[in-house]
C-alpha cells in the first residue's frame, strides 16, 4: 500500500528556518515524483512544486522559486519542505503528493498534511 | 501563469446533477489531456476524483465524471449525495513540469 506520512505541527516565529518531511512507503520512492501544495488559511490548493528524488532534479513555480527548497534523501526514502527565513505568510497547511503513475501530474496518493504556523 | 479559473460555488439538490468548469488557456487545459479534480473535505487530504480528463480512478464511483472543450475542462456529479458536499479543485498539466490549480469550487448539496 503506498502511504506518504508527513512530519507533525510546526510553530514557528517569524524569521526561523523550517524544515517539514514526507516519508513514502509502499513503492519505489526513487522513481515517482513528490510534489509539494499548499493550502493557506480559507484559501485553495497551490503547486508549489516537485521532485524526482532519484536524482534531486526539482522544479518550482514561478510563484514559489526562492522562496522555498525542495530536496529528497532517497536513501530513506524522504521527501523535504525547506524555509530558511519564515513569514507569517507561510502560515498554512502544507502537503505532499506522488501522482497515480509515472506523470508529474494526477495526484492520487497525498500526505495527511503538515500545518505550519509563524506567529511572533 | 495564472490559477483555473472556478466558480466559487455550485449547489444541487441530492439526486440532482452539478456541473463545475475549469477555464485554462491553450497553455494549459487546452494543451493537454492532463487534467484532474480533487475532492477535499475540510481536514482531509485531497482525493483523486478524475485524472486525463474523463478517467476515474478504481473506488471513485461512477456519479463523476470529466470532459473538456477547448480551454475548459468540467466535473459533472450526477445523483448527487450529501456525503458529496465538499471543496473541488481541477488541476491542469501547463508545460515544462508545471502544474496549475483552479481556485476550487465549494459544491453545497441543498
Amino acid at each position: 500500500e503506498v502511504q506518504l506520512v508527513q512530519s507533525g505541527t510546526e510553530v514557528k516565529k517569524p524569521g526561523e528556518s523550517l524544515k517539514i518531511s514526507c516519508k513514502g512507503s509502499g513503492y519505489s520512492f526513487s522513481n515517482y515524483w513528490i510534489a509539494w501544495v499548499r493550502q493557506m488559511p480559507g484559501k485553495g490548493l497551490e503547486w508549489m512544486g516537485i521532485i524526482y528524488p532519484d536524482d534531486s532534479h526539482a522544479i518550482y513555480s514561478p510563484s514559489f522559486q526562492g522562496q522555498v527548497t525542495i530536496s529528497a534523501d532517497k536513501s530513506i526514502s524522504t521527501a523535504y519542505l525547506h524555509w530558511s527565513s519564515l513569514k507569517a505568510s507561510d502560515t498554512a497547511i502544507y502537503y505532499c503528493a506522488r501522482p497515480r503513475g509515472s506523470s508529474t501530474s494526477s495526484y492520487g496518493y497525498w500526505g495527511q498534511g503538515t500545518l505550519v504556523t509563524v506567529s511572533s | 501563469q495564472s490559477a483555473l479559473a472556478q466558480p466559487p460555488s455550485a449547489s444541487g439538490s441530492p439526486g440532482q446533477s452539478v456541473t463545475i468548469s475549469c477555464t485554462g488557456t491553450s497553455s494549459d487545459v487546452g494543451g493537454y489531456i492532463y487534467v484532474s479534480w480533487y475532492q477535499h473535505h475540510p481536514g482531509k487530504a485531497p482525493e483523486l476524483m478524475i485524472y486525463d480528463v474523463n478517467e476515474r480512478p478504481s473506488g471513485v464511483p461512477d456519479r463523476f465524471s470529466g470532459s473538456k472543450s477547448g480551454n475548459t475542462a468540467s466535473l459533472t456529479v450526477s445523483g448527487l449525495q450529501a456525503e458529496d458536499e465538499a471543496d473541488y479543485y481541477c488541476s491542469s498539466y501547463a508545460g515544462s513540469n508545471i502544474v496549475l490549480f483552479g481556485g476550487g469550487t465549494k459544491l453545497t448539496v441543498l
